[in-house]
Formats: C-alpha cells, structure tokens, sequence
C-alpha cells in the first residue's frame, strides 16, 4: 500500500489566489512527522513545511500552511496568495518515528502551474 | 552557509559503464541519504549513512548499486554495468539528526544520468 497519496498530478491557479495541494497519508506508527516539498524546473527539492504527529496546531510558514487533519490522515498544503514562481512540483513525504525506517516516503507530487 | 552540493550534475554514459557519483553533505550533518527520482515519479530511497553506524541498504535495487560514506562527510554513490533503467535523477540529501520523525532533510541539486 502507498504511504503517501497524492491524487492531483496537477493543478492550476490564478496568480494571487489561494490553492490547495491534496496530500493523504497510511502509516500505524503513532509517530511521524509530514513534510513537503517544492521541485522548480531545476530538479533541486525544496523544503517548504512540516508538521509533526504530536502537533496540537497547524503547521505555517510565510504564505505556507499545512491543513492537519489526523483523524481523516492528510496533510494539505495551502498556498496563499500564489506567486508565478510557485510554478512547480510539489512532494508529500512522510517519515515514521517507530518502524525502524530511516527514510522519508514521497508521493508521487503535484504539479501546479500559476496563471498570470 | 552551503547546501548540499552534488557532482557532476550531468553524466551521459554507455550500457555496460560503471559511474561514480558525489555528494557532498551540509557541514555538521551527519546523517547523509540518496535516493533516486525517476521520470514522472517520486522519489525511492536508496541508502541512508549516519555517522560512523552501518549504513541502511535496504533501498538498493541490486547489487550493482553501492555506496561509501568516507571520513563521515563526502559519499560516492556507484553503480556498476549501468543498464538503460538506471536512467534518473540520483538525489543526494544530508540532515542533522534531532530524533527520529522530526529531522529535516536538505537536498541537493542532483545528478541526472542518461544511460545509452
């Protein structure tokens, strides 16, 4: 089973608009930690955001949030305020705390495109 | 200070060749990871160095890949009698270790490789 499901291969938004990057998760460890990532054109990743199982409030960096729904096990990503350079793609990655698993589990992205 | 760094940014080379490629971690990370993004896809583990602990191989598809980690910084990932399905982008990434789910893992740019 995949650990990580991202169900929008892409999107589109109007620049200045807000966008919601879907991001759902499968994991029995009660320890784990969420992050995303941006992929511009020039292949490097990006970390943008993370939340951690245990957090009592949604993750926010800049225009970045993190829509943590863990009975429902996503992790959205919003962005606000969308600017011509968040043209990219976006990862979902998942590292588990008690399996033992040194890795992190990406999802197979998003590619949003901003629309002038 | 400097990111991690990751050479040569491009290598083209024949069925059959071995390559060699270099990762060069963020100073003070001791934990150092490669994975491998192949077109259109997320990213899969490879390996996973921290400190001077036996590596965690787990990720390695065959035993045509391997990796040394020397002096506890630079890595060399290498693959032996490439075949056409090496064919990706080979990510680098390093960390400070804080405890499990919650480290944040920094990437370099890359090593896309193009085997004939």
């Amino acid at each position: 089973a995949q650990k990580i499901t991202q169900t929008q291969p892409g999107m589109f938004v109007q620049e200045k608009e807000a966008v919601t990057l879907d991001c759902t998760y499968d994991t029995s460890d009660p320890s784990y930690g969420l992050f995303w990532y941006k992929q511009p054109s020039s292949g490097e990743m990006i970390f943008l955001i993370y939340q951690g199982s245990y957090d009592q409030q949604n993750a926010t960096e800049g225009r970045y949030s993190l829509n943590f729904q863990k009975a429902r096990k996503s992790a959205n990503l919003v962005i606000s305020a969308s600017q011509l350079g968040d043209s990219a793609m976006y990862f979902c990655a998942m590292r588990e705390g008690q399996t033992g698993a040194n890795n992190l589990f990406f999802g197979t992205g998003t590619r949003l495109t901003v629309i002038p | 200070g400097a990111g991690v760094s990751q050479s040569p940014s491009n290598k083209v080379t024949e069925k059959g060749k071995d390559v060699e490629l270099r990762c060069d971690p963020i100073s003070g990370h001791t934990a150092l990871y490669w994975y491998r993004q192949s077109l259109g896809q997320g990213l899969e583990f490879l390996i996973y160095f921290q400190g001077n602990s036996a590596p965690d191989k787990s990720g390695l598809p065959s035993d045509r890949f391997s990796a040394e980690r020397t002096g506890g910084s630079v890595s060399t990932l290498t693959i032996q009698r490439t075949q056409q399905e090496d064919s990706a982008v080979y990510l680098c990434a390093s960390s400070f270790p804080s405890g499990g789910f919650q480290e944040t893992q920094y990437f370099g740019p890359g090593t896309r490789l193009l085997v004939l």
